[in-house]
């Protein structure tokens, strides 16, 4: 069971670049979710979704597209990346409403140069 | 809007002792609940502890337990017989069930140190 995985661990862009950060969990969770760390902000929610079909923002959204075609599958994409986006970013998921505990994925660290 | 604050952003205990991190938080909510989340070097992001709003009991796990203290919106996590595998970064977080999608709202963490 490989819990929820994030690819690629690190990542360097140049600005101006797009990439897509991929997050994909076996579970069957219906929510999954997208945040970001920064140092000395702990970390921030950039978009979730709460089933297939049907994503909204987090309080941090912009620059930052994602889509959920399948139950499993929940990518981020930087559309123009800034250096304001060099951060580590987790993707996490849990079962559904009534259950509070959320899995993470081992994080992605992306530098913007 | 909620907060969490953690206001130790660093603390050091030696091995075999006990050490207690602080976090407050701010809601006008009822329903919710507390985490505990402990990040090691390696990133990954570990739930520690869990405590449920309506629970007056304080949640225990093996060497790690809370001090929840609704009143004062408080809700620290004590760590006995401290080991070298507990360094890493310890972030507090609060969840409301009563809204649609629960986001977890992080402190910005304590960095724990634990030396021989």
């Amino acid at each position: 069971n490989a819990g929820v995985t994030q690819t690629p661990k690190f990542q360097v862009l140049k600005t101006g670049q797009s990439m897509t950060l991929q997050c994909a969990q076996d579970m069957n969770h219906e929510y999954m979710s997208w945040y970001r760390q920064d140092p000395g902000m702990g970390l921030r929610l950039i978009h979730y979704s709460v089933g297939a079909g049907i994503t909204d923002q987090g309080e941090v959204p912009n620059g930052y597209n994602v889509s959920r075609s399948t139950t499993e599958d929940f990518p981020l994409r930087l559309l123009s990346a800034a250096p304001s986006q060099t951060s580590v970013y987790f993707c996490a998921s849990r079962m559904g409403r009534k259950n509070t505990e959320a899995f993470f994925g081992q994080g992605t660290r992306l530098t913007v140069v | 809007a909620q907060t969490v604050t953690q206001s130790q952003p660093e603390m050091s205990v030696q091995e075999a002792e006990t050490v207690t991190l602080s976090c407050t938080y701010d809601t006008s909510e009822s329903n919710y609940y507390l985490f505990w989340y402990k990040q090691p070097p390696s990133r990954q992001m570990i739930l520690v502890i869990r405590q449920e709003a309506y629970k007056q009991q304080n949640a225990t796990e093996n060497r790690f337990s809370v001090n929840f203290q609704k009143a004062a919106k408080s809700f620290s996590l004590k760590i006995s017989d401290s080991q070298l595998g507990d360094t890493a970064m310890y972030f507090c977080a609060f969840m409301t069930m009563n809204t649609g999608f629960q986001k977890l709202v992080f402190g910005t963490g304590t960095r724990l140190l634990v030396s021989p």
